[in-house]
């Protein structure tokens, strides 16, 4: 079954410092791994996105890495701010024949505070 | 351009009613999207269309589900008869070509209480 696991379910850090989310995937075939961020009240909004044959990727202060063989991905955010507050979406796109079906991960709820 | 735009923002409805969700993509984006959120099961894929013809309507969850797309800048989601676990939030996306590297561009989303 193809599922997409993110831990953890919630986080609080203190500005400025940084953290790490993880995503684990089973989606075969495999195209691409994206990481959206959702503000409360707002729609999913892209941050990066990845293929097979990459490895890193960065969008300012937010780095993803994938891991293709092990099927694991990470978004690393530094320096974060209280802005940086939302839900963290591992999400993994199929194979061209899915055409646009993407399969989502629960998300991580991120609470940077003061 | 305005980007996916979704209406209403907001709905509360009673159980039996009929609901309509609203939404317009993005000019010159052929693939549209039917999403719904909820703290159980985070977004599901409820059905996508492609230049306004439905493609796969597998994640609708029962016959009370319809949607339609009447041309490239209006879809519709209905929910008839409307009972009390439909309630979510419904989003809309769209993206250009539907491939697996094409961006979605998602709508602010509908909430929609059903009592």
């Amino acid at each position: 079954k193809n599922q997409v696991e993110q831990s953890p379910q919630s986080l609080i850090i203190l500005e400025g410092k940084n953290c790490t989310l993880q995503c684990n995937y089973t989606v075969s075939p495999f195209s691409n791994l994206r990481w959206y961020k959702q503000d409360t009240g707002r729609g999913p909004v892209s941050l990066t996105i990845m293929t097979f044959s990459e490895n890193t990727k960065s969008n300012g202060r937010y780095t993803a890495t994938l891991d293709a063989d092990t099927k694991q991905s990470s978004l690393h955010i530094t320096a974060s701010q209280l802005s940086d507050s939302a839900s963290y979406i591992c999400v993994v796109s199929g194979g061209a024949n899915q055409g646009g079906k993407l399969i989502f991960g629960q998300g991580t709820e991120l609470s940077v505070k003061p | 351009d305005a980007g996916v735009i979704q209406s209403p923002r907001h709905e509360v409805t009673e159980m039996g009613q009929e609901v309509t969700l609203r939404c317009k993509p993005i000019s010159g984006h052929d693939y549209l999207f039917w999403y719904r959120q909820t703290m159980m099961r985070g977004l599901e894929l409820l059905i996508y269309f492609n230049n306004n013809v439905p493609i796969d309507d597998s994640g609708m969850p029962e016959d009370r589900f319809s949607a339609k797309m009447p041309n490239a800048s209006f879809s519709t989601l209905k929910i008839q008869p409307s009972e009390p676990r439909d309630s979510a939030v419904y989003f809309c996306a769209s993206s250009f070509s539907g491939g697996p590297l094409d961006e979605q561009f998602f709508g602010p989303g509908t909430r929609l209480t059903v009592l």
